[in-house]
């Protein structure tokens, strides 16, 4: 399968703990991003990567989120101190990023329950 | 920042049926305008997309048109199938980040 994989599909946790989601992105595609999803919305952007360089950041990121991409492949995602708030997919995207190809291709996103 | 409407939040047709699905932007920078279908516990997959620079776009059954004038942009579906049941989101993008309307959920009926 050589489209965006996401790992785990699902994480239950409980409030307060930490949690890290995996994201890889179709291998020629140098950006990477982040969104979120919640029951009947359409995604919300998180953040996004140019190679290894994270260029923006959501106000919807606490402090609690920190997003890497080490090597300019695959990037995750960390929450600390979860909340029930927290729920959500996850879903990560990639594109070209060659300044003419606009498309993003979504992973099937990672299914938050904080309990 | 952006923000992104899509009108209706509901769609029923009958099968063959055509379906519209609206969507208006605020942010007149926006310059690519994707749409995209997500079945239940599914992925988002892009199925049709459009740049400012063009005003209508056509693959197969699906289309979508653009007036740039108005900041709005639809989704038309022709000769709809059960399998064309999901939800279906509009976006509008500047640069990276795509802003999401909050969807339509449109139901063929056989």
């Amino acid at each position: 399968d050589t489209g965006v994989s996401q790992n785990p599909r699902h994480k239950i946790t409980k409030r307060g703990q930490n949690v890290t989601f995996r994201c890889d992105p179709i291998s020629e595609h140098n950006r990477l991003y982040w969104y979120r999803q919640t029951l009947g919305q359409g995604p919300e952007f998180l953040t996004y990567f140019q190679n290894e360089a994270q260029l923006e950041k959501s106000r919807l990121l606490s402090d609690r989120f920190s997003a890497e991409r080490p090597k300019g492949s695959f990037s995750t995602l960390e929450i600390q101190r979860t909340e029930q708030g927290d729920s959500a997919m996850y879903l990560c995207a990639s594109s070209l990023g060659d300044g003419q190809s606009y498309e993003q291709y979504f992973g099937p996103g990672t299914r938050l329950t904080v309990t | 920042g952006e923000n992104v409407e899509q009108h209706p939040s509901t769609l029923s047709v009958q099968e063959g049926d055509s379906a519209v699905i609206k969507c208006t932007y605020s942010d007149s920078a926006s310059n690519y305008f994707p749409w995209y279908k997500q079945e239940l516990g599914k992925r988002p997959q892009l199925i049709i997309d459009i740049r400012s620079n063009v005003g209508e776009k056509k693959d197969q059954r699906i289309a979508v048109t653009l007036n740039k004038t108005a900041k709005h942009f639809s989704l038309h579906i022709t000769e709809t199938q059960p399998e064309d049941s999901a939800v279906y989101f509009c976006a509008a993008s500047g640069s990276y980040q795509l802003t999401f309307g909050k969807g339509t959920k449109l139901s063929v009926i056989p």
